[in-house]
Order: C-alpha cells, then structure tokens, then sequence
C-alpha cells in the first residue's frame, strides 16, 4: 500500500537552528514527491516537489530512493517558518497521500 | 484570480442529520479533489475528479458518503446520516490535472464539520 510516513509530530527549535523534518515514503512505481504548508490561519500550499529540484524561502528537499526518504531542510530556521508541515506522495492520478504533519515551532 | 472556495465555512449539524459541502475550483481546472483533515487520521484522500472520467472513489470512507461534479465544475460532497466521527475539516483541491502528469493542487479554506 501507498504510504507516507512522518515521525515527528512536533519539532522545536530556536531561530537560526538547522531545520530537517524527516519523510519517508512507501510506494510502487516512481512516485512525485511533495512538501506542503500550512501557516496559522492560512490555507495548505505547496512548499516544493522533488522534480523542479528549486529551494523555496531556503528550504531543500532531496529524494533518496535508496533511502526512500524525501526529509525536508533549512540551514537556519526563521520565526516566520512555524507552521505544520505535510509530506506528499502522488501517482500518476495526482491524488496525494499525506504523511500525518509535524509542527514546527521555531523560538526565538 | 480568484482562490478555490469552500462553502459554508462552518457547519454544525446534529448526529444523523445530512449535510452538503460545496468546492468551486479554479476555473479552467479539470481535475478536482477531496481530502478530510481530522486529528486522529491527518489528511486522507476521499475522491478525485478528472474532466469527464468516472471519479475515483476509493478514499471514501463509507457508503454514507458521495460527491459529485456538475458541468465539471462545482462540486458537491454529501454526507448522509452524520456520525460524530464525520467531525473534520473538509477541504477541496483542484488542478489542470490529467494526462498522466501530475500538477500542483491548489486548495481551498476548508469547511469545518462538526456532528453534534
């Protein structure tokens, strides 16, 4: 079955810590990876996939399919990046299999 | 342009009663989606709707739910006979979709659903 899994339901850390929230993924075929975010009062948005390869507000994500990880990471966390974020996996249909979120909390 | 929208923003309903959630997509999309976003479960997959094909159902947790899509727009998801367990944010996505190649899904406010 189709599964992504993130483990931490809660990260906390002061601002301008290295941020990595890990996902792995479960899935037949070659799967499109995502990260979405949902800010405060704010709808869920795309944060970035792993075929355009970009960095958004300094955020990476690197797929490693021997790993079949997709964490996600930001060398120096802003107070702005609290939020709950959410690994995705999509088929060819495109519809998603969300990971169950964590919540980053960044202090200053 | 105008954002997907969600209507009502908030429902409470007593516990067997039935409800009706609307989605208005993007216009111009083809594809749109319902995903449930409650505590204990995360965000799940409930059905996806790709221009004229028969819709995937296979999210949907029970009979008691259904959805459709008029003239390939607006949507409607109905759940029959509420249960307190219905209790989530309902949200819709829709994207340009189709053909094999997956597009970004943009979503709408979500409609909270609370069975009293």
């Amino acid at each position: 079955a189709q599964r992504v899994t993130q483990p931490e339901k809660l990260l906390s850390v002061f601002k301008g810590a290295p941020v990595e929230l890990k996902c792995n993924y479960s899935y037949s075929g070659s799967p499109e990876l995502f990260w979405y975010v949902q800010y405060s009062r704010q709808r869920l948005q795309l944060l970035l996939r792993h075929i355009s390869r970009e960095s958004i507000k300094g955020f990476t994500a690197d797929l490693n399919k021997g790993e079949t990880s997709f964490h996600l990471k930001k060398p120096f966390a802003q107070e702005e990046d609290s939020a709950m974020y959410y690994c995705a996996g999509s088929g060819n249909t495109g519809k998603l299999i969300f990971g169950q979120g964590t919540t980053l909390q960044v202090k200053p | 342009g105008a954002g997907v929208s969600q209507s009502p923003s908030n429902k409470v309903t007593e516990k067997g009663k039935d409800v009706e959630l609307r989605c208005d997509p993007i216009s111009g999309h083809t594809a749109l989606y319902w995903y449930r976003q409650s505590l204990g479960q995360g965000l799940e997959f409930l059905i996806y709707f790709q221009g004229n094909s028969a819709p995937d159902k296979s999210g949907l947790p029970s009979d008691r739910f259904s959805a459709e899509r008029t003239g390939g727009s607006v949507s409607t998801l109905t759940i029959q006979r509420t249960q307190q367990e219905d209790s989530a944010v309902y949200l819709c996505a829709s994207s340009l979709g189709g053909g094999g190649a997956v597009y970004e899904q943009y979503f709408g406010p979500g409609t909270r659903l609370t069975v009293t």
